[in-house]
């Protein structure tokens, strides 16, 4: 079992919509939270990272954490044609421990016109 | 400030050949990683060095893969000899003291034939 599970998609929505991306995770020691953006034949861009359980807003988007399920969501309002992309959520190890993230395989999002 | 860049963006070798690949981290970071992409393994740590120091090598594949970081500006990593199974995209990332906070460079495309 991998320590970090994204479903990989392809996930195509309407312009507008309300996006929920995903990951669980079984490490109930990962601290911090993050999603990166992947363009297509670019490097990934950090969107957001979270520590704790709960909610982080930057502007469209959401962050939620909840380690008692060991689950993330990233939520993107009023989707746009611009969000298409792969996202990744990662994850940090406890402090002390080797300072790897650990990457799920990444959602595929498609917004349509 | 410039973000990460590596050099060349593309390259096509033949099975054999050596292949050297190049990063510059963002000035004033002190960690930098390695890391490969494909389809069927997604992105995976390779090694990464913490002030010009190897701290954790054990992503390489096999001894054909080594890294230097010569200095705080520059980093390589080179396969020697060359297989198709390493054609992947190569990326480079850096960032300052915090785990979560990875800034990726463009990456290099390698096809080995």
């Amino acid at each position: 079992q991998k320590e970090v599970e994204q479903d990989p998609g392809p996930l195509s929505v309407p312009e507008g919509a309300i996006v929920s991306l995903n990951c669980t995770y079984s490490n109930s020691a990962f601290q911090y939270f993050m999603w990166y953006r992947q363009y297509s034949r670019k490097g990934p861009e950090l969107l957001m990272y979270t520590y704790s359980s709960g909610n982080k807003e930057d502007g469209r988007f959401t962050a939620q954490v909840d380690k008692s399920s060991k689950y993330i969501s990233l939520f993107i309002r009023d989707s746009q044609p611009s969000d298409s992309a792969t996202y990744l959520c990662a994850m940090t190890p406890p402090a002390g421990t080797a300072s790897k993230l650990t990457f799920g395989t990444g959602t595929r999002l498609q917004v349509t016109l | 400030d410039a973000g990460v860049i590596q050099s060349p963006r593309h390259e096509v070798t033949e099975m054999g050949q050596e292949v050297t690949l190049r990063c510059k981290p963002i000035s004033g970071h002190d960690y930098l990683f390695w890391y490969r992409q494909t389809m069927m393994r997604g992105l995976e740590l390779l090694i990464y060095f913490n002030n010009n120091v190897p701290i954790d090598d054990s992503g390489m594949p096999e001894d054909r893969f080594s890294a230097k970081m010569p200095n705080a500006s520059f980093s390589t990593l080179k396969i020697q000899p060359s297989e198709p199974r390493d054609s992947a995209v190569y990326f480079c990332a850096s960032s300052r003291g915090r785990l979560y906070e990875q800034y990726f460079g463009p990456g290099t495309r390698l096809t080995v034939t």
